[in-house]
């Protein structure tokens, strides 16, 4: 579904090193949200934004930090690689309201 | 906050049968309910919802039931296939956070 586009799809970086993940959507959504996928965990909320000048810190927001600078863009940034941010990182959208999520197709980061 | 609990993590079924997936959740105000699929190494897609005005709905061969009173909802799944093979999330709308809470995650495995 192109509708959700991230990139970069895989990304080897090391420690120490700042890192920018980013997500575009074609799909007219005001709401994105940025996860992280580790085995066995299931997605986690990092950030997420209702609209361009409202984003709020979800339950692992440590050592990320966000930018949504336009309604279709919003950028997850790692300020200072550390290995375990090793993960798969996925970007969804959503109408305002109680509607399901659409889904990038994911970056796989490795921290070294 | 909202708690969205999903069992069994891991459910392995032959090819035909029945496969069967649950989830409770703790917010009575919650009002939306999709389960998505993620295939290996792919990006979670919405398979099916429910509405809280709703009891069942069904399309093909899945079907999710609610149960308001008990606040718990579940995924089932008729002959199943080996493409059926996935990990399957619940999740809960929460009118008071605004966003969904996802369960853990079921890895759902048919054997030939």
């Amino acid at each position: 579904d192109a509708d959700v586009t991230q990139t970069p799809r895989n990304r080897i970086t090391k420690t120490g090193k700042r890192i920018m993940l980013e997500c575009s959507q074609t799909k007219g959504h005001d709401r994105m949200y940025w996860y992280r996928q580790d085995p066995g965990l299931g997605l986690r909320l990092i950030y997420y934004s209702f609209d361009v000048k409202d984003i709020n810190k979800g339950e692992i927001s440590d050592g990320y930090s966000v930018s949504r600078q336009a309604q279709a863009k919003f950028s997850l940034s790692l300020e200072s690689a550390i290995p375990n941010q090793t993960a798969l990182y996925f970007c969804a959208t959503s109408e305002k309201g109680d509607y399901g999520y659409t889904f990038g197709s994911g970056t796989r980061l490795t921290v070294v | 906050g909202e708690n969205v609990e999903q069992h069994p993590s891991t459910l392995s079924v032959q090819e035909g049968d029945s496969a069967v997936i649950k989830c409770t959740y703790s917010d009575s105000a919650s009002n939306y309910f999709p389960w998505y699929k993620q295939e290996l190494g792919k990006r979670p897609q919405l398979i099916i919802d429910i509405r809280s005005n709703v009891g069942e709905k069904k399309d093909q061969r899945i079907a999710v039931t609610l149960n308001k009173t008990a606040k718990h909802f579940s995924l089932h799944i008729t002959e199943t296939q080996p493409e059926d093979s996935a990990v399957y999330f619940c999740a809960a709308f929460s009118g008071s956070a605004r966003q969904l809470t996802f369960g853990s995650g079921t890895q759902l495995t048919v054997l030939p």
